[in-house]
């Protein structure tokens, strides 16, 4: 168990539909990562926030929002679902020391799927 | 943009085989190169590397680093079936992100 909780395990959704992913990092961590995880694609890099504010961003699309509560854990809003967002969403937190030395610790992750 | 390329992308051994994967990369501002073993769902973290030359090692699983070839490896010896996984690369790079490989998937047949 790394000590990151994802919730839900799995989600089925209509197409057009808008979805919460969540997120809970690890004690004391205070950076969390989000990537989306397909068969083709690997693991993709969403969003990074650390410490409530957002820190690094990759191939998030618009419909896509990710925000991180003074609480530290993280949530990724999925919006106007489409069949090709099914996929594997993780949630990766790691505490940042010395700069960034980024051992990020993964959680089980959402597996999402648009009907 | 930062670009991890694995290789190879599929492998398959016996038993008691020993298997070197690979991984090279381009980043801007590197910082660290980490492995993971990903069976059915999350990446399980298995090094993290910043230094060239300095080999890690945990049981049969070894991995070092060449920062000026840009590439690493990670040795397996006297491979299990509990081995079988994708084994994937990231490196942190500028800001912070972790660009992962597509990863390796080694499948340990008995």
């Amino acid at each position: 168990d790394s000590g990151v909780t994802q919730t839900p395990k799995h989600l089925i959704t209509a197409t057009g539909q808008r979805v919460t992913l969540r997120c809970s990092p690890r004690s004391g961590d205070l950076s969390v990562y989000w990537y989306q995880q397909s068969l083709d694609q690997g693991l993709q890099f969403l969003i990074q926030y650390y410490n409530g504010e957002e820190r690094a961003k990759g191939n998030i699309l618009e419909r896509f929002s990710a925000q991180q509560f003074p609480d530290l854990h993280s949530e990724l809003n999925l919006s106007s679902l489409e069949l090709g967002d099914s996929a594997l969403y993780f949630c990766a937190s790691s505490v940042e020391r010395d700069r960034g030395n980024t051992e990020a610790f993964f959680g089980q992750g959402t597996r999402l799927t648009v009907v | 943009e930062d670009k991890v390329v694995q290789s190879p992308l599929s492998l398959v051994v016996h038993e008691g085989d020993t298997v070197t994967l690979n991984c090279s990369y381009e980043v801007t501002n590197f910082r660290s190169l980490l492995w993971y073993k990903q069976e059915k769902k999350a990446p399980t973290f298995l090094f993290m590397l910043t230094s060239s030359g300095i080999e890690k090692k945990s049981g049969r699983l070894s991995s070092i680093l060449d920062k000026k070839e840009l590439f690493s490896i990670l040795n397996i010896t006297a491979t299990q079936t509990g081995d079988s996984a994708i084994y994937l690369c990231a490196v942190g790079g500028s800001n912070y992100k972790l660009t992962f490989g597509k990863g390796t998937l080694l499948t340990v047949n008995p």
